[in-house]
């Protein structure tokens, strides 16, 4: 069992529909990131979080310390927002570990 | 635009080759990191530099070879590779503060395929 998994592995969406994307972990943290790679390959840091919620613009990322869970959230969905999505915690003073990612499109 | 550039791009070896993957940050930061991707797997890290100095080798074989002459540049230097290591090499980097990494940003990505 991998220590960050992420579900769903796969998820298609209609344009404008509320999308929710999860990341379970199973070892301490002392941060955990929300990560957009698109189809070259490059990655892009979303969000770094601790405790509590951010947002920014169209994204929320909202994360629950004591169950060891964190969600990121997509309003009005656009196939633009369709990217890989990846959950990674911060376990070590450079350790991170890294989810398998989310697979999303979405639909015009 | 993420502030971290690698070159190349794309790079295609074969296994008694010798070369080199090139990653430059424009961003200040005082950490540099070379995190391996391949299909269907998690990013996978192999070095971290701090202020110049490897503080993470993550079992990495020999092969592979980092570099990091000052805080904005960090190499790998690849020879007598093998096809299994053919991946998505990604470059980022951090700024450390009070002892711990800030938000990780990224390269676009090496992407080498070992014939």
């Amino acid at each position: 069992k991998n220590e960050v998994e992420q579900s769903p592995q796969n998820l298609t969406a209609q344009e404008g529909e509320f999308i929710t994307i999860n990341c379970s972990y199973s070892v301490g943290i002392s941060a955990l990131h929300w990560l957009q790679q698109h189809p070259g390959g490059g990655i892009v840091s979303l969000f770094m979080l601790s405790s509590g919620k951010k947002k920014h613009g169209r994204l929320i990322a909202t994360i629950n310390i004591q169950e060891k869970h964190s969600s990121l959230h997509i309003t009005a969905s656009h196939p633009r927002d369709s990217a890989v999505y990846i959950c990674a915690v911060r376990s070590g003073t450079y350790k991170y570990i890294f989810g398998t990612g989310t697979r999303l499109k979405v639909l015009a | 635009e993420t502030g971290v550039t690698q070159t190349p791009r794309h790079l295609v070896m074969g296994m008694t080759n010798k070369k080199s993957l090139k990653c430059e940050q424009h961003l200040g930061h005082n950490a540099m990191y070379w995190y391996k991707q391949s299909a269907k797997k998690p990013l996978e890290l192999m070095f971290v530099y701090s202020l110049e100095e490897r503080v993470e080798n993550n079992s990495v074989p020999s092969r592979f070879s980092p570099e990091c002459p000052n805080s904005s540049h960090l190499f790998l230097h690849l020879h007598t590779l093998q096809p299994e290591d053919s991946a998505l090499y990604l470059c980022a980097s951090s700024q450390v503060a009070g002892g711990l990494p800030g938000e990780l940003f990224f390269g676009e990505g090496s992407r080498l395929t070992v014939l």
